[in-house]
């Protein structure tokens, strides 16, 4: 079972926007609208940031938004700050696989 | 509230056995599925499988079937990840999480349960 594809490394300075790329197929980003965004800090547990595409759970800031074209997902951060500093994994469902379910292989997000 | 609490860091030595646990508190712990996840040093996410307390249904990723066994036992709201043979490469942090109420995504995790496999 492949891991959805992320950049290893994204940055940027604070206040500007970024985007996290997560690339699979049709059998699983393309083919549902299950994907979901987690943001982990060091030595903390993931976090859910987004789900279904493009829904944020309660609690979560709007500076997230999450979208989809194809076999691709984005996840993207607005006004940067300094705490949203941490790796970013993307995840779908998926038809490939008896687990249903897969990671991307994340992303470090650095704010400079 | 929802909250899932894991067992405490264990050291092992290579070939031993190990069983760590997943405390459901806060919700119906039937009704939803519990997933665990791998961390290696300094590595990503994995998805390792996942049960639904319920019925006890269980589902491995390829990467993981036959080298490790979920159960739970819902009488104590708890899930199980095992090992019957530990090796060193089994060396990470371990994860459960659950879904949250009306979505598929992975809404609530434990702490963590770092396991240390080393002779």
């Amino acid at each position: 079972q492949s891991a959805l594809t992320q950049p290893a490394s994204v940055s940027g300075s604070p206040g500007q926007s970024i985007t996290i790329s997560c690339t699979g197929t049709s059998s699983d980003v393309g083919g549902y609208n299950y994907v979901s965004w987690y943001q982990q800090h060091p030595g903390k547990a993931p976090k859910l940031m987004i789900y279904d595409v493009s829904k944020r759970p309660s609690g979560v800031s709007n500076r997230f938004s999450g979208s989809k074209s194809g076999n691709t997902a984005s996840l993207t951060i607005s006004g940067l700050q300094a705490e949203d500093e941490a790796d970013y994994y993307c995840s779908s469902y998926t038809s490939s696989s008896t687990l249903n379910w897969v990671f991307g292989g994340g992303t470090k997000l650095t704010v400079l | 509230e929802v909250q899932l609490v894991q067992s405490g860091a264990e050291v092992k030595k290579p070939g031993e056995s190990l069983k760590i646990s997943c405390k459901g508190s806060g919700y119906s712990f039937t009704s939803y599925w519990i997933g665990w996840v791998r961390q290696m040093p300094g590595k990503g996410l994995e998805w390792m499988g996942i049960i639904y307390p319920g019925d006890s249904d269980t589902r491995y990723s390829p990467s993981f079937q036959g080298q490790v066994t979920i159960s739970a036992d819902k009488s104590i709201s708890t899930a199980y990840l095992q090992w019957s043979s530990l090796k060193a490469s089994d060396t990470a942090m371990y994860y459960c999480a659950r879904p949250g109420t009306g979505t598929t995504a992975w809404d609530y995790w434990g702490q963590g349960t770092l396991v240390t496999v080393s002779s």
